[in-house]
C-alpha cells in the first residue's frame, strides 16, 4: 500500500508562490516504474493535470502552467514538492499528488487526501 | 490538448439500476481511457484503466467499455455505495486531461 500526504498553507495572497510538499511511505518513490504527479481541482469543478516527476528528476509539466510550475523530488526524504509561481484566484483548488505510470500506463493508482489551497489578500 | 466530454453530466437512479456513463475524446486515443469514482470531500479513486480493465480491488459490477474516441462507464447494478462523481481521464498523451464528470445521485 502506498499512502500519500500533502501539506502546506491553506492561504496564499495573490502574485506569491504557492509551494506544497507531498511525503510519500513507499519505497516507490525512488522506482523508475512510477511517476509523481500533482493534479488540482478547483471547487466544483473538474480535475486538472499540472505535471510529473520520475525519481531520476525528469519532469513534465502541463503546458497550461509550465511557465510557472516547478516539481521536485527529493527521494531521500520521500517528499515532492509543488511550487507554483504568480498565483492568482484561479488557482484555487484542491491540490493532489498522487502516483502514475504503473505498467507503463498513464494511470493514477493513489492519491492522497488532497488540500485546499484559497489565493486570497 | 485532447478535449473530453461527458454526457449525462448527472443522472437519477435508484439502487438496482443499470446505469451508463459515456466519454467522449476530441482525437482517437486508442484504448487509454481512465475511469475515476469521487466521493464528496474525498479523493478520486481509480476504477477501470485502459479502457476496460478492472482495477484491483474494485467490484465487478462495474465495467467500461470503447476505444478510439467513444467510451463508456457502466454499473451493472447500482448500489447505496455508488453514489458519487465519475470522471473519465485520457491518458493517450500529455497534457492528461479529465473528463468535467458525471455526478450519479438518488432518485
Amino acid at each position: 500500500q502506498v499512502h500519500l500526504q500533502e501539506s502546506g498553507p491553506g492561504l496564499v495572497k495573490p502574485s506569491e508562490t504557492l509551494s506544497l510538499t507531498c511525503t510519500v511511505s513507499s519505497d516507490s518513490v525512488s522506482s523508475g516504474s512510477y511517476y509523481w504527479s500533482w493534479i488540482r481541482q478547483p471547487p466544483g469543478k473538474g480535475l486538472e493535470w499540472i505535471g510529473y516527476i520520475y525519481y531520476s528528476g525528469s519532469t513534465n509539466y502541463n503546458p497550461s502552467l509550465k511557465s510557472r510550475v516547478t516539481i521536485l523530488a527529493d527521494t531521500s526524504r520521500k517528499q515532492l514538492t509543488l511550487k507554483l509561481s504568480s498565483v492568482t484566484a484561479a488557482d484555487t483548488a484542491v491540490y493532489y499528488c498522487a502516483r502514475g505510470g504503473r505498467d507503463g500506463y498513464n494511470l493514477f493508482d493513489f492519491w492522497g487526501q488532497g488540500t485546499l489551497v484559497t489565493v486570497s489578500s | 490538448d485532447i478535449q473530453m466530454t461527458q454526457s449525462p453530466s448527472s443522472l437519477s437512479a435508484s439502487v438496482g439500476d443499470r446505469v451508463t456513463i459515456t466519454c467522449r475524446t476530441s482525437q482517437s486515443i486508442s484504448i487509454y481511457l481512465n475511469w475515476y469514482q469521487q466521493k464528496p470531500g474525498k479523493a478520486p479513486k481509480l476504477l477501470i484503466y485502459a479502457a476496460s480493465n478492472l482495477e484491483s480491488g474494485v467490484p465487478s459490477r462495474f465495467s467500461g467499455s470503447g476505444s478510439e474516441t467513444e467510451f463508456s462507464l457502466t454499473i451493472s447494478s447500482l448500489q447505496p455505495e455508488d453514489f458519487a462523481t465519475y470522471s473519465c481521464q485520457q491518458s493517450y498523451s500529455t497534457p492528461f486531461t479529465f473528463g468535467p464528470g458525471t455526478k450519479v445521485d438518488i432518485k
